[in-house]
């Protein structure tokens, strides 16, 4: 079993749609969890970067942690084609240099207008 | 402004040829990284340096190389012994807390 685990999709949603993307892991140590969003032929970029369990909301993303099912969610809102990228889950137990984060593999997202 | 600058975009490596990626950045960072991506396959890491004039073994270097002589700078060989090389490598840096930040990426094909 991989220590993060992502559906690579790909995910194809309208217009307007209310999107989930979804990790599991399988580390308990893990506390610094992170998306990434990343553009075809380009480098990934942070999008939202969340401490412990919780939600977290940054205008149309809200990045949800679930420590007790080690379960992490990103939702978007009234999707966008400008949303249409892949999405990279990150996870560290600590933060700083030293402490390599774990990436999933990464989910395709479509949105078609 | 502040980033990381990648170049170049496309590299093609003849056979038996050493070649080497440049990552440069300006964000006064002290740890940098570098991943090789893959189709289906996520990123995997190939070194890391968290200060200058010392690095580590990420979990596939094999056939590559590195130097951090300066702390903005942190290229990669990708030598002759690494048989599949096609990829697209990732050059990242990080200030410990908030994530990395990611150049725009290498396409190394080989021809």
């Amino acid at each position: 079993q991989k220590e993060v685990e992502q559906d690579p999709g790909p995910l194809s949603v309208p217009e307007g749609a209310i999107v989930s993307l979804n990790c599991t892991y399988s580390n308990s140590a893990f506390q610094y969890f992170m998306w990434y969003r990343q553009y075809s032929r380009k480098g990934p970029e942070l999008l939202m970067y969340t401490y412990s369990s919780g939600n977290k909301e940054d205008g149309r993303f809200t990045a949800q942690v679930d420590k007790s099912s080690k379960y992490i969610s990103l939702f978007i809102r009234d999707s966008q084609p400008s949303d249409s990228a892949t999405y990279l889950c990150a996870m560290s137990p600590q933060a700083g240099g030293s402490y390599i984060p774990t990436f999933g593999r990464g989910t395709s997202l479509i949105v078609h207008p | 402004d502040g980033g990381i600058t990648q170049s170049p975009k496309y590299l093609f490596r003849k056979e038996g040829q050493n070649v080497t990626l440049s990552c440069e950045q300006n964000l006064n960072h002290d740890a940098m990284y570098w991943y090789r991506q893959d189709p289906g396959q996520g990123l995997r890491l190939i070194y890391y340096s968290q200060i200058v004039n010392d690095f580590q073994k990420g979990d596939i270097a094999e056939g590559y190389s590195v130097s951090r002589e300066k702390k903005e700078s942190f290229p990669l060989t990708v030598t002759s012994a690494q048989k599949n090389p096609t990829a697209f490598y990732l050059c990242a840096s990080s200030n410990d807390i908030y994530g990395y930040t990611f150049g725009s990426g290498t396409r190394l094909t080989v021809v």
